[in-house]
């Protein structure tokens, strides 16, 4: 079984409605992230958390909210979704007690905002 | 401003042939960097890292990377590429600036030839 989780895979959706995407992980680490990928443009970091009471905003948070509902849960929920957040999303977990955060990523999920 | 530049956005080889992904980062610090590797379809797995020591280091699959100070950069290489080797490839700097992050480059994307 995969160590992080996404569901749904693929999703579409239209202007102005909820989404939320959510993010399991069975490593056992303290952190976590969302990052959206756009080509050309690399990853680029939405939220984290370091622990189920710290969140943090990342470089692109507007627009976005997140809940860390358990060690083991991430959730991102895009409130009123709009075409420019079509994307594929990642969520990330690392273990705070490596030096060097290696990062373990999901398999992604393609939203589409119509 | 911390920035990761990949300064090809995609790179044909043939099967058979040496590979070289470029990478510059811009950080003041001592730089945490990474290779990560993404085949179509999948999340991100980390192909290496460097943060001390050695700076040629040795990664999985066959790759290694070189840390050059002096010119900021960390390139990815392999001698001999093969068809299973296509995919998009990100460099990553780590930052520890209270917490610890990681920004990604753009991405480049390797096609190989037969």
């Amino acid at each position: 079984d995969a160590d992080v989780t996404q569901t749904p895979r693929n999703r579409i959706t239209k202007t102005g409605k909820r989404i939320m995407l959510e993010c399991s992980q069975t490593k056992g680490h303290d952190r976590m992230y969302w990052y959206r990928q756009d080509p050309g443009l690399g990853l680029r970091l939405i939220y984290y958390s370091f622990d189920v009471k710290d969140i943090n905003k990342g470089e692109i948070s507007d627009g976005y909210s997140v809940s860390r509902q358990a060690q083991a849960k991430f959730s991102l929920s895009l409130e009123s979704a709009i075409p420019n957040q079509t994307a594929l999303y990642f969520c990330a977990t690392s273990d705070r007690t490596y030096i060097t955060d290696t990062q373990y990523f999901g398999p992604g999920t393609r939203l589409t905002v119509l | 401003a911390q920035s990761v530049t990949q300064p090809d956005i995609h790179i044909t080889v043939s099967e058979g042939a040496s590979l070289e992904l470029r990478c510059n980062y811009s950080y003041g610090a001592t730089p945490y960097l990474f290779w990560y590797v993404q085949s179509p379809g999948q999340g991100l797995q980390l192909l290496l890292k460097y943060f001390s020591g050695d700076t040629l280091v040795q990664g999985i699959k066959g790759f290694e990377a070189e840390f050059k100070r002096s010119q900021s950069s960390f390139n990815l290489r392999k001698p001999s590429v093969h068809w299973s080797d296509a995919a998009e490839y990100f460099c990553a700097v780590g930052l520890n600036t209270g917490g610890f992050k990681t920004i990604f480059g753009a991405g480049t994307r390797l096609f190989v030839k037969a």
